[in-house]
């Protein structure tokens, strides 16, 4: 079946560091794939998606582009801050029976 | 708007009890959701609810029952709890069955004794 594997961390990084999440998807036809965020006490947000080969997502700072031939839609950030301490989940939407896939997330701790 | 709320924020139960999650939501979306979130696991769908007065099952129902009270409303029973069900809950919502974005709650950390 469809799957999403990403790195589980945690990860510390100091502030201004790169950041990069790395995220792998199985599917059978073509996702469309996303980051959601969640911070500490709150549900999960969108964080940035893309929905097919080549294209790439964006948020805050944030992107990630989808690449069918590696299967992986990894994040990355040039410069993170304190404020992006938080669990990013990688996840995917397959299109022929809509539900939706999460990665087990990883945990992200910037430090000043 | 406050999005999606649910209540409790915190439960713990003893094996056995029976408690029921509320969720709501003011976005006017048609489908509505519950997942349990467990370390390493990520985001699991319990059940979900296409659209008003329809429930459907998701990956892992076992133990659980849901309602659809109306387009606002998705609770979530566990009838007799156990162990296993120590988890975080989180409900969703969407604007339709099948679109790319969720709206998710602040969650609902449940412990069972």
């Amino acid at each position: 079946g469809d799957s999403v594997t990403q790195m589980e961390g945690p990860v510390t990084l100091s502030e201004e560091a790169f950041l990069t999440i790395n995220c792998t998807y199985t599917a059978t036809g073509y996702p469309s794939l996303f980051w959601y965020v969640q911070y500490p006490g709150e549900g999960l947000q969108l964080l940035l998606k893309a929905t097919k080969a080549d294209d790439k997502g964006s948020n805050k700072g944030f992107e990630a582009t989808y690449r069918k031939e590696t299967t992986s839609f990894h994040l990355e950030k040039g410069s993170v801050q304190v404020s992006d301490s938080a669990v990013y989940f990688c996840a995917l939407r397959e299109t022929s029976y809509d539900k939706v896939i999460f990665g087990p997330g990883t945990s992200l701790s910037v430090i000043p | 708007n406050a999005g999606v709320t649910q209540t409790p924020k915190f439960q713990v139960l003893k094996t056995g009890q029976s408690m029921t999650l509320q969720c709501a939501q003011d976005m006017n979306h048609n489908s509505m959701y519950w997942y349990r979130q467990d370390p390493g696991m990520g985001l699991r769908l319990i059940y979900y609810s296409a659209s008003e007065g329809t429930t459907d099952k998701g990956e892992v129902p076992n133990g659980y029952n849901v309602s659809r009270l109306n387009k606002r409303e998705f609770s979530l029973r566990l009838e007799s709890a156990a162990p296993s069900q120590t988890s975080v809950y989180f409900c969703a919502s969407s604007p339709r069955y099948g679109t790319d974005t969720q709206y998710f709650g602040p969650g609902t950390r449940l412990t069972v004794l």
